[in-house]
């Protein structure tokens, strides 16, 4: 069974700063990772994925994650917050692409000006 | 990306009513479906799995005879709750998958049954 791990149900960073939001999974063949957005009221937008190849993944808006299959990990990052990155973040896996999505309990961002 | 929608976006309905969800996948064959529900505050869970043309597999804990599922073509796919309670209120979010197998998913329905 694939489960997966978000450290930190919130995270508050100032505006200019560095996002990291931990990530890590379980998975018994090779994952198929991704990273969500999600808006109030809104639905999941893809921010980025990884399947096969290089392992650092980069997504919209700036956000990269890197995969690390030694540390089971897939964190995502991204250089400068911005306000509008405050929203809440899920992580997700799944075993390849026709099968269903594992996620995390998601971890909301906050940016502080 | 493809295109999914969903109808309706919000619902509000009494308790003891039927509600149906229309998700369609507008520019590719979504052989198959995976429905996803969100409480408040909470992450996705999977509901249910339906491939076109078969019957729906349940997630443990999800009443198929209360969260009926049609999956009668390529485009097309509902979810009807059956004789809804205020507990069922959640946001519900269907997401197809077709070749080259990519997961998409549709933009949601709230759901607030009275």
């Amino acid at each position: 069974a694939q489960s997966v791990t978000q450290l930190g149900s919130h995270v508050s960073v100032s505006e200019g700063a560095l996002v990291l939001l931990r990530c890590n999974y379980s998975s018994s063949v090779p994952p198929y990772l991704f990273w969500y957005v999600q808006y109030p009221n809104q639905g999941l937008q893809l921010l980025l994925k990884y399947t096969t190849g290089a392992t650092l993944v980069k997504g919209i808006n700036g956000f990269e994650a890197e995969f690390k299959k030694s540390e089971t990990s897939f964190h995502l990052t991204k250089p400068s917050a911005h306000m509008s990155d405050a929203a809440e973040y899920f992580c997700a896996v799944s075993e390849r692409g026709n099968t269903p999505l594992v996620f995390g309990k998601g971890t909301r961002l906050s940016v502080i000006a | 990306g493809a295109v999914v929608s969903q109808h309706p976006s919000w619902v509000i309905c009494k308790s003891g009513t039927s509600v149906k969800i229309e998700c369609r996948s507008l520019d590719f064959q979504a052989t198959t479906m995976f429905w996803y529900r969100q409480f408040p505050k909470q992450s996705l869970m999977l509901m249910a799995t339906s491939n076109e043309g078969s019957k729906a597999t349940y997630e443990q804990g999800v009443e198929k005879d209360k969260f009926l599922i049609n999956h009668a073509s390529l485009t097309l796919s509902t979810l009807t709750v059956t004789s809804a309670h205020p507990e069922d209120s959640s946001f519900y979010i269907c997401s197809p998958t077709g070749y080259p197998y990519e997961q998409y998913f549709g933009p949601g329905t709230r759901l607030t049954v009275t």
